[in-house]
């Protein structure tokens, strides 16, 4: 089963504008991260917040986390063609060791 | 250093064959997870070692699905007599100890059922 789920679904930018990206989880979390995929290949980490932080910044990358709500966003400025990828968050919590569930992820393209 | 290796990259097999998908750690790393994801799905979780141990298999999807990690390295999914629903990426992750310690991913093997 998967705990988050991102909106939108798919999201199409001209190159230079920004994106945001949603997320809603269910159950309590120790952190929530955020992970890219490009076609055909593996996930790859981009940031990870943990529950006890409101926002964090990585390079192009602004992450925040709302735990009253159980949503977190990610925001990508100034995108790049290069950006385009499908976008997933993942949340961890305890069952007796450490679980990481990801949503169903929003599909980025950005038009050069 | 070496990323996590995934083996085979592309599997095809006929309904009803074995299948057993081989995934390479990060040397050191304690946690490993195994993912099952369809097209234009996110990752479903399977199961979770930590070393070892297997400490959660709630998402792995019948008896014809086991994983194994016997030595705290490498592990082994095996899926017996392979239904067509089986098709999808099977993606391994790894990950040092501690909560806040990012998976890493390899580049999943595809199965292809036929």
């Amino acid at each position: 089963s998967q705990q988050g789920e991102e909106d939108p679904q798919a999201l199409s930018i001209q190159e230079g504008e920004n994106a945001t990206m949603n997320c809603s989880y269910k159950t309590s979390i120790n952190n929530l991260q955020w992970y890219r995929q490009n076609s055909g290949r593996g996930l790859v980490h981009l940031i990870l917040i943990r529950s006890n932080e409101r926002e964090k910044h990585s390079g192009r990358l602004r992450v925040t986390l709302d735990t009253s709500k159980k949503s977190s966003s990610l925001l990508i400025t100034a995108s790049r063609a290069a950006d385009t990828a499908s976008y997933f968050c993942a949340t961890r919590f305890y069952t007796g060791g450490f679980k990481t569930i990801f949503g169903a992820g929003t599909r980025l393209f950005v038009k050069a | 250093g070496a990323g996590v290796s995934q083996s085979p990259r592309y599997k095809v097999a006929k309904r009803g064959q074995d299948v057993a998908l081989r995934c390479d750690p990060i040397s050191g790393h304690v946690s490993l997870f195994w993912y099952q994801q369809a097209l234009g799905q996110g990752p479903e979780f399977l199961t979770y070692f930590q070393n070892e141990a297997q400490l959660d298999k709630s998402g792995l999807p019948s008896d014809r699905f086991f994983a194994e990690r016997p030595e705290g390295s490498v592990s082994t999914l095996k899926i017996q007599r392979t239904q067509q629903e089986d098709s999808a990426v099977y993606l391994c992750a790894s990950s040092q100890t501690g909560v806040n310690s990012p998976l890493h991913f390899g580049n999943g093997t595809r199965l292809t059922v036929t």
